[in-house]
């Protein structure tokens, strides 16, 4: 079973709606979470990183919640564009980890349309 | 925009050809990745590399082989491709003081006939 399982799978929304993705871990123990944005034919890029003791973080329309206790983070995006449409991907890494050992969630498909 | 360089983008071969997936960066990091990725799943990691003549095998069984004789130069080579090699391979690097953040190529995408 993956440590880290995002939902949706997929999701389509309108251009200037908002959404929010999610991101439920099971990796022990934590170190930190980020997301990452795909596009079509690119390599992930970094969105934002979450410590163990950040609640919250914005990245201009991207705000990323963590909560440590119950192991999930949300990705909230405001007033989607068309450059939105991705995969995002949740990856989280443990304390104990050692070079490379990262989990990857299998990511949440966004599609904004006109 | 990460200065990362994958090499070639698309690739579509026969099986039982040897071939050679390139990756640069000149970002001067020392550790470097290899990932594959199928649609709609998690990447998985097949190889990395802490520095010049350093190289492990990651999680993911793989056939293929990895050097790294240069800091900026990681290539992955598939000695005999069989169809179930057709995949997206991702190569990544990251800095020693915050290794866990990546930057990624944009991906070869591999098809073996």
């Amino acid at each position: 079973k993956n440590q880290v399982e995002q939902s949706p799978q997929s999701l389509i929304i309108l251009e200037g709606k908002n959404c929010t993705l999610q991101c439920n871990y099971t990796v022990s123990p934590f170190s930190n979470l980020r997301w990452y944005k795909q596009d079509t034919g690119r390599g992930p890029v970094s969105l934002t990183i979450m410590t163990f003791s950040e609640n919250t973080k914005s990245n201009g329309r991207y705000t990323a919640t963590l909560d440590a206790d119950t192991k999930q983070s949300s990705l909230h995006i405001t007033a989607s564009q068309l450059s939105d449409s991705a995969s995002y991907i949740c990856v989280v890494s443990d304390r104990g980890s050692t070079l490379g050992r990262l989990y990857f969630g299998r990511g949440t498909q966004l599609t904004v349309w006109p | 925009e990460a200065d990362i360089y994958q090499t070639p983008r698309y690739l579509v071969i026969g099986t039982g050809k040897k071939i050679t997936l390139e990756c640069s960066q000149t970002m001067g990091h020392d550790k470097m990745y290899w990932y594959q990725q199928d649609p709609g799943m998690e990447l998985h990691l097949i190889h990395y590399s802490y520095g010049v003549n350093s190289t492990e095998k990651g999680d993911l069984s793989s056939e293929s082989t990895v050097s790294r004789i240069r800091t900026e130069h990681f290539p992955l080579t598939l000695e005999s491709a069989r169809p179930s090699h057709t995949s997206q391979y991702l190569c990544a690097s990251s800095e020693e003081r915050d290794w866990e953040k990546l930057f990624f190529g944009s991906g070869t995408q591999l098809s073996v006939l």
